[in-house]
């Protein structure tokens, strides 16, 4: 299995309130990902990262933010909570820009925003 | 973007039986990938597979990347087999950015 971790696994928040999610991995890989994934939508891409300091957004990056100031660290930020943003959130990870090799995900994180 | 559409949406089997799950894509893809999702919500990863055929146990996977699709194997299902099968894949300038499919809900009873 990949070395991937996140934390925490489960929170409830409540709207407005700041939230940060960690991804961890001791893989050395240079890419990460963060999806969100919803019933009806299966998994979607919010931001991802090719390198330290590198960011870019996914299909649905409104609301979040992210930071990398380190290979082995993606953090996931929603400076203000709302409802919507309620969801399973997943970290993953590989080694090419270009695709030509396998993501690989971590366990998930629950979050409720009530 | 890439459009990624799976069938049967929902599949339910006995223990023993054979099943082909499918993956349609609209363009072509330099990386296509197979998950497993258990009942504990985990991904995990079956076939990495852009093109050609692999097997892994009573798991095989063929993607036929000029005509735009890929197919899933499950022979001999058990109920371990359950969960939500997912194919993702990533298009040409997309930059290792998976777009994943609705999946297929499979349900192997004893």
């Amino acid at each position: 299995d990949a070395g991937i971790t996140q934390s925490p696994r489960h929170k409830v928040t409540e709207t407005g309130t700041p939230v940060t999610l960690r991804c961890h991995q001791t893989e050395n890989h240079r890419y990460m990902y963060w999806y969100r994934q919803d019933p009806g939508h299966g998994l979607r891409l919010i931001h991802y990262s090719y390198g330290v300091k590198d960011t870019d957004k996914g299909e649905v990056s409104d609301g979040y933010s992210v930071s990398r100031s380190k290979t082995e660290d993606f953090l996931l930020t929603l400076e203000s909570a709302t409802s919507s943003q309620t969801s399973v959130y997943f970290c993953a990870i590989s080694e090419s820009e270009a695709g030509a090799l396998e993501q690989y995900f971590g366990p998930g994180t629950r979050l409720t925003v009530t | 973007g890439i459009q990624v559409e799976q069938s049967p949406p929902d599949l339910i089997l006995q223990e023993g039986a054979n099943s082909t799950l499918r993956c349609n894509f609209s363009d072509s893809v330099n990386n296509l990938q197979w998950f497993h999702q258990n009942p504990w919500g985990q991904l995990i990863n079956l076939f990495y597979i852009p093109s050609g055929t692999k097997q892994n146990g009573r798991l095989s996977a063929t993607t036929v990347a000029t005509e735009r699709y890929s197919l899933l194997y499950i022979s001999s299902s058990q109920t371990t087999d359950s969960g939500v099968y997912f194919c993702a894949v990533t298009g040409g300038t997309s930059y290792g950015k998976l777009t994943f499919g609705q999946g297929t809900i499979l349900t192997v009873h004893p």
